[in-house]
């Protein structure tokens, strides 16, 4: 059964960092794209980002709205993304999900599996 | 990269076949077969429902079905039943390597 448990979510000060996890297991982490997928309360789905396989070099691709300030890593041996988050602004409260991508052979898309998510909030 | 544009809400009666419409421009929609569409309940994770424009992932009803035409994709739902009435959001690669997603669009069942 393929699983997604993401955690690290908490309240943080305006211009805080936090770091998010996903622990993964259930499929060939290490063959998979990750992405990551922002909600905030109310509103729709946002794009933050993702981490590609190292087959494909580790790539990470980012929103405008975050680049330059959130990192995505992962740790293969641990079946494990993550996603680093600094410079937070209030825009950034929302809940973060993982979700598994795949791109190959003419394929290309995520959100088959999805964590339940993890609430960040960036308050003073 | 802005969000795509989806309307805000689409109804129909049960039994009646929906569209909902997803505009977007050349470098997301109109230039790769990579939209996908999204279901999601509130308080709950998104699901996957349709990928590269019109394929279903195993498990998915047959009455959702998804098309594109230019830079407008669409996704179908025929034989609308009361348990469609949720939120459905479309997404698509872009040529920055990106992903973007559209406004999100509310189902009502009449």
């Amino acid at each position: 059964e393929v699983q997604l448990v993401e955690s690290g979510g908490g309240l943080v000060q305006p211009g805080g960092s936090l770091k998010l996890s996903c622990a993964a297991s259930g499929f060939t982490f290490s063959g998979s794209a990750m992405h990551w997928v922002r909600q905030a309360s109310g509103k729709g789905l946002e794009w933050v980002g993702r981490i590609r396989s190292k087959a494909n070099s580790y790539a990470t691709a980012y929103a405008a709205s975050v680049k330059g300030r959130f990192t995505i890593s992962r740790d293969d041996s641990k079946n494990t993304a993550y996603l680093q988050m600094n410079s937070l602004k209030t825009e950034d409260t929302a809940l973060y999900y993982c979700t598994r991508g795949y791109c190959s052979g003419g394929s290309c898309y995520f959100g088959g599996y999805w964590g339940q998510g993890t609430l960040v909030t960036v308050s003073s | 990269q802005s969000a795509l544009t989806q309307p805000a809400s689409v109804s129909g009666s049960p039994g009646q076949s929906i569209t909902i419409s997803c505009t977007g421009t050349s470098s997301d929609v109109g230039g790769y077969n990579y939209v996908s569409w999204y279901q999601q309940h509130p308080g709950k994770a998104p699901k996957l429902m349709i990928y590269d424009v019109s394929k279903r992932p195993s498990g998915v009803s047959n009455r959702f079905s998804g098309s594109k035409s230019g830079n407008r994709a669409s996704l179908t739902i025929s034989g609308l039943q009361a348990e469609d009435e949720v939120d459905y959001y479309c997404s698509s690669y872009t040529s920055s390597s990106t992903y973007v997603f559209g406004t999100g669009t509310k189902v009502t069942v009449l």
